[in-house]
């Protein structure tokens, strides 16, 4: 079946605008986690969404970040005003419940020029 | 602080021989040691985990040590493969609702043919 996918795979954007990266989760999946992947920095957690449950947003390095997840479905990251350190891979992750294995998708890798 | 501390940064091993990857951990929260692999330009991809309750784990050429009261685990990869270049990462996360993952900066295999 299908795994989680991730849009845009890239995404080149300009210091100070704003960018919506997507996950679409595996079917059924409650669970959906946002982590960034950076050089040297290894992957850290974003946020975390369990079915209608308040987000855990404790990992978001800053309020420019914030995320949304519709219909306990897909989820969007939004990061306003980006900055250079923003350059990433970000990648999504679901599974399906809270105790099983995640799944990722294949991130999109945003660069701020 | 890292609280996942992998080592080595990167490794170089010859087909057929065994490669050995360490991971330390500082929180004895943490019960789920899952070991990850990342080719490059695709999300990371669960290979073996393991659980505090059991000291070793093999599943096919791959092979989890875990030492509870050193607070360390191990990913051993036997008659290794060309096919196993890759970045692998160890990785932690605790018992609650968010199961979020913990990882290790990643060691860069290499295994030369």
């Amino acid at each position: 079946g299908a795994g989680v996918s991730q849009s845009p795979s890239n995404k080149v954007t300009e210091k100070g605008k704003d960018v919506e990266l997507r996950c679409d989760p595996i079917s059924g999946h409650t669970a959906l986690y946002w982590y960034r992947q950076s050089l040297g920095q290894g992957l850290e957690f974003l946020i975390y969404f369990q079915g209608n449950s308040a987000p855990d947003k404790s990992g978001l390095p800053s309020d420019r970040f914030s995320a949304e997840r519709t219909g306990g479905s897909v989820s969007t990251l939004t990061i306003q005003r980006t900055q250079q350190e923003d350059s990433a891979v970000y990648l999504c992750a679901s599974s399906l419940d809270t105790v099983t294995r995640q799944y990722f998708g294949p991130g999109t890798r945003l660069t701020v020029t | 602080q890292q609280q996942v501390k992998q080592s080595p940064q990167s490794l170089i091993v010859q087909k057929g021989g065994i490669s050995i990857i360490n991971c330390a951990y500082e929180n004895t929260a943490f019960d789920y040691f899952p070991w990850y692999q990342q080719f490059p330009g695709k999300g990371p991809a669960l290979l073996i985990a393991i659980r505090p309750d059991v000291s070793e784990k093999k599943e096919g050429r791959f092979t989890i040590s875990f030492n509870k009261s050193a607070k360390q685990f191990s990913l051993h990869i036997m008659d290794s493969q060309p096919g196993d270049s890759a970045t692998y990462f160890c990785a932690a996360s605790r018992s609650g609702n968010n199961r979020k993952l913990i990882w290790g900066l990643g060691t860069s295999l290499a295994v030369n043919p």
